[in-house]
């Protein structure tokens, strides 16, 4: 099936700096969603993107739908000590159902306060 | 707005042994999805439901696993018998469209 690969597969920060993190695949997108996991928690949607080159914020985060549509990226500014967690990247491939999501094994985040 | 509600959140079993799975989706959002979320993996896709129609369960395995919606609001996913690969995170989702879907918080089960 359809692969998402995540980079860093963790990455270890001080409070303050900022993050970056993306996701490739082999196949073309129509979408990308960025999600973050809690412990113990289900994944929480953080942003979601529909178009190629689509540059979309929500607060400190911000995000990009590669133009390519295969790969996208996150990034976090001034981390805080609630970043931490396992975030995400997933989509529907290109000729597949909108619904049916691929997700890509997650980056952990850790933020040393 | 009230989330996704799932129970139990944890369950450990012995292998063989069946075990269910409870899920209420968000009030007026007719489509319910359940996942499996391996360690180390993001979810997967079992069985997706629109009101009480299971519109594609081909990732279920139909030998060991079934689910219901009979009314089309509350779901329950069982696994009969459980075996140790069956270890993981069960995750039910629901949407009001296809754009979005919200994670309850999941059950762990761990079948020893």
């Amino acid at each position: 099936g359809q692969q998402l690969n995540q980079s860093p597969q963790s990455m270890f920060i001080q409070e303050g700096e900022d993050v970056s993190m993306n996701c490739t695949s082999s196949s073309i997108f129509n979408t990308w969603l960025w999600y973050k996991q809690d412990p113990g928690e289900g994944p929480v949607l953080l942003i979601a993107l529909y178009k190629a080159g689509e540059l979309t914020s929500n607060g400190r985060l911000t995000a990009q739908f590669g133009i390519t549509r295969k790969d996208s990226f996150l990034n976090i500014s001034a981390s805080i000590p609630s970043d931490v967690g396992i975030y995400f990247c997933a989509g529907p491939p290109s000729g597949g159902s909108n619904y049916k999501l691929t997700f890509g094994k997650g980056t952990l985040l850790t933020v040393n306060p | 707005e009230a989330g996704v509600v799932q129970s139990p959140r944890y369950k450990i079993i012995e292998k063989k042994q069946p075990v269910a799975f409870w899920c209420n989706p968000i009030s007026g959002h007719n489509t319910l999805y359940w996942y499996r979320q391996n360690l180390g993996q993001g979810p997967e896709l079992l069985i997706r439901y629109e009101n009480e129609e299971a519109v594609d369960d081909s990732q279920l395995p139909k030998d060991r696993f079934s689910a219901e919606r009979l009314k089309g609001v509350d779901s329950t996913l069982k696994i009969q018998p459980a075996e140790l690969g069956d270890s993981a995170v069960y995750l039910c989702a629901s949407s009001p469209d296809v754009n979005e879907q919200f994670f309850g918080p999941g059950t762990r089960l761990t079948v020893l």
